[in-house]
């Protein structure tokens, strides 16, 4: 079954190091790969998209990869601030079946420390 | 940018009653709208699809007359959970796309406790 996987549960940094976060996912090819961002309580933000033919995409601080030969994603959060703090989601989808159907992972919780 | 509502935010309900939560897409025509189902500490999960003026499309292992999800319009998706009991409690999030984007707008949530 599709499994997707993202490397820890939490990851605490100092304020103005980079975050990098990872997402793995097996016996999937998706077409595409999403970045969430969730608050406590609240529901997930979307961040970026990246499609399978793109290796790399940018969004002010942030970077995604995308390598379809490691089946992995790694999200990066440059000169990173205590705001940054929240829960990140990765998403996996593609053009079959339901529009815009997603396969979450159970995210990674980034502490940002001042 | 696109905005979702949930309503309610929260709700505390007794056992074997039912509980209406209500997504609307406030500033665009939603074409597909998603419930999903979030247990503490664990991802989101696709409960159904429902795309204006059909019927939802249903996960495996979904009750879809447990479960019932009506998308009336291109605004309002409504999910009612019939005879709720303590294990139906959890976080619910919808989330609505538009056109040929995969982006999906998420909805805050909605924290339902079955006591």
């Amino acid at each position: 079954s599709q499994k997707i996987e993202q490397n820890s549960e939490a990851l605490n940094i100092q304020e103005g190091k980079t975050a990098t976060l990872t997402c793995n996912y097996t016996n999937y090819s998706p077409a595409y790969l999403q970045w969430y961002r969730q608050d406590p309580g609240r529901g997930p933000v979307f961040l970026l998209l990246i499609r399978e033919n793109e290796k790399e995409k940018r969004k002010e601080r942030l970077k995604v990869t995308f390598d379809t030969t490691l089946k992995q994603s790694l999200f990066h959060i440059t000169a990173s601030q205590p705001a940054d703090s929240a829960t990140y989601l990765c998403a996996l989808g593609d053009y079959g079946g339901s529009q815009g159907n997603l396969i979450f992972g159970k995210g990674t919780k980034l502490s940002v420390k001042p | 940018g696109a905005v979702v509502s949930q309503h309610p935010s929260w709700v505390i309900c007794k056992s074997g009653t039912s509980v209406k939560i209500e997504c609307r897409s406030l500033d665009f025509q939603a074409t597909t709208m998603f419930w999903y189902r979030q247990f503490p500490k664990q991802s989101l999960m696709l409960m159904a699809t429902s795309n204006e003026g059909s019927k939802a499309t249903y996960e495996q292992g979904v009750e879809k007359d447990k479960f019932l999800i009506n998308h009336a319009s291109l605004t309002l998706s409504t999910l009612t959970v019939t005879s709720a009991h303590p294990e139906d409690s959890s976080f619910y999030i919808c989330s609505a796309t538009s056109g040929a984007s995969r982006e999906q707008f998420f909805g805050p949530g909605t924290r339902l406790t079955v006591l």
